[in-house]
């Protein structure tokens, strides 16, 4: 079993429309938490780090559930240009120290 | 300028060829990373660095070797490529708060 599993989609939503993704953990010792963006073929890059009291950014909304063991992402009024394959990553530990592992993320579509 | 380089972009090689794939960084972080990307699979940790004298395995390290040979720089080696290796290869780095910055990738085929 994968230590950080997500719902691999695809996700066809409308524009405008409002998406949800979670993501679940196997360590209940993680630590740090955050949503990458993945174009086709591009290197992931950060779409916001996810705090213990949930945090927004715009049209995007993180939320940690640390008793369930799950983050999720909201996306609002979906644009077009959101689509694209979004990476939950969640820091472990591994001989000591924290590193970043990767769910095989989760592809949403955006059609008009 | 990018802030995380890779070098090359794409390569084709031959199996049992030795490859070496370089990264370069200009954000002054001390974390370096080296993932592979395979169809369905995401993202797999194959060595990882904290810091110059600090090299560590990740999840699939068998077959690669890695090189700290400054900061800024983080090499991965395959000593004798085999097709199963073919994916798209990301080096990243990362600051103490954990957020990782990723080169743009180097996609690597094993005939």
């Amino acid at each position: 079993r994968k230590e950080v599993e997500q719902d691999p989609g695809p996700f066809n939503v409308p524009e405008g429309a409002t998406v949800a993704f979670n993501c679940t953990y196997s360590n209940s010792a993680s630590q740090s938490f955050f949503w990458y963006r993945q174009d086709c073929r591009k290197e992931p890059k950060l779409l916001m780090s996810v705090y213990s009291s949930g945090n927004e950014d715009g049209r995007f909304t993180a939320q940690l559930n640390r008793a369930s063991q799950y983050i999720s992402l909201l996306i609002r009024d979906s644009k077009l240009s959101d689509s694209a394959t979004y990476l939950c990553v969640v820091t472990q530990t591994h001989g000591g120290s924290y590193i970043p592992t990767f769910g095989r993320g989760t592809s949403l579509i955006v059609h008009p | 300028d990018a802030d995380v380089t890779q070098t090359p972009r794409n390569r084709i090689t031959k199996t049992g060829k030795r490859i070496m794939l370089e990264c370069s960084q200009t954000k002054g972080h001390d974390r370096m990373y080296w993932y592979r990307q395979d169809p369905g699979l995401g993202l797999r940790l194959i060595y990882y660095s904290f810091d110059v004298k600090d090299i560590n395995k990740g999840e699939i390290s068998d077959g690669y070797s890695v090189s700290r040979q400054a900061q800024a720089k983080f090499s991965l080696s395959l000593e004798s490529a085999i097709p199963n290796q073919t994916a798209l290869y990301f080096c990243a780095t990362s600051d103490d708060r954990r957020e990782q910055y990723f080169g743009p990738g180097t996609r690597l085929t094993v005939t």
